[in-house]
């Protein structure tokens, strides 16, 4: 069947433009994550989402980020006024349900360069 | 907090001898599990096993064996008869009871040569 989408697959931006990244879940899948892997920083966890709320927006980096759920479906995760710091490969993961018990997908990623 | 670590920043290997990638875990909570994933010149993350905390029976899966300890908190994950395809980054993980977020070590990159 068809795993996670993510679009773009490389993004690349001038320093201060907003961004939308992109993630469709495994189909039936309720639950949804963000992550990011960056040289300096390795793999590290952004947002969570059980349908269509977030209840954990702990790992986002700063107030310039923000991501939204809507149909328990589609992500989307903006990034505004761009860094250079920003720049990483983002990858979005589901699972069937939020817990332990549950591996999670992961998609093929957005790379994201910010110059 | 949680926190995995993975000593090995890179290892290589020669093809067909076995390699094994290591991993320490720290976590005060009592269920925890487990993941190994492999993460290919590609990019995409593959799984390639869960285990939970109350499980510490080894498993074997093809040329893939994994080892959990809890008295060293490892869980350490051997590829026997490596192969050049099995070169990639692997990352340990953990998922504790009060969190839903995976905790990734930073990865040990392994390089199969002939």
């Amino acid at each position: 069947g068809a795993g996670v989408s993510q679009s773009p697959s490389n993004k690349v931006t001038e320093k201060g433009k907003d961004v939308e990244l992109r993630c469709d879940p495994i189909s039936g899948h309720t639950a949804l994550y963000w992550y990011r892997q960056s040289l300096g920083q390795g793999l590290e966890f952004l947002i969570y989402f059980q349908g269509n709320s977030a209840p954990d927006k702990s790992g986002l980096p700063s107030d310039r980020f923000s991501a939204e759920r809507t149909g328990g479906s589609v992500s989307t995760l903006t990034i505004q006024r761009t860094q250079q710091e920003d720049s990483a490969v983002y990858l979005c993961a589901s699972s069937t349900e939020i817990g332990q018990a549950y591996e999670q997908y992961f998609g093929p990623g957005t790379r994201l360069t910010v110059t | 907090a949680q926190k995995v670590t993975q000593a090995q920043t890179e290892i290589s290997v020669v093809e067909k001898e076995d390699v094994t990638l290591d991993c320490v875990y720290e976590t005060r909570d009592t269920t925890y599990y487990l993941f190994w994933y492999k993460q290919p010149p590609s990019g995409e993350l593959v799984f390639l096993i869960r285990r939970n905390s109350f499980d510490e029976q080894n498993e074997i899966s093809g040329r893939y064996s994994w080892n959990f300890q809890k008295s060293t908190s490892s869980f350490n994950f051997t590829i026997t008869a490596s192969q050049v395809v099995d070169s990639a980054v692997y990352f340990c993980a953990l998922l504790t009871g009060t969190a839903s977020k995976l905790t990734f070590g930073t990865g040990t990159r392994l390089q199969v040569t002939l």
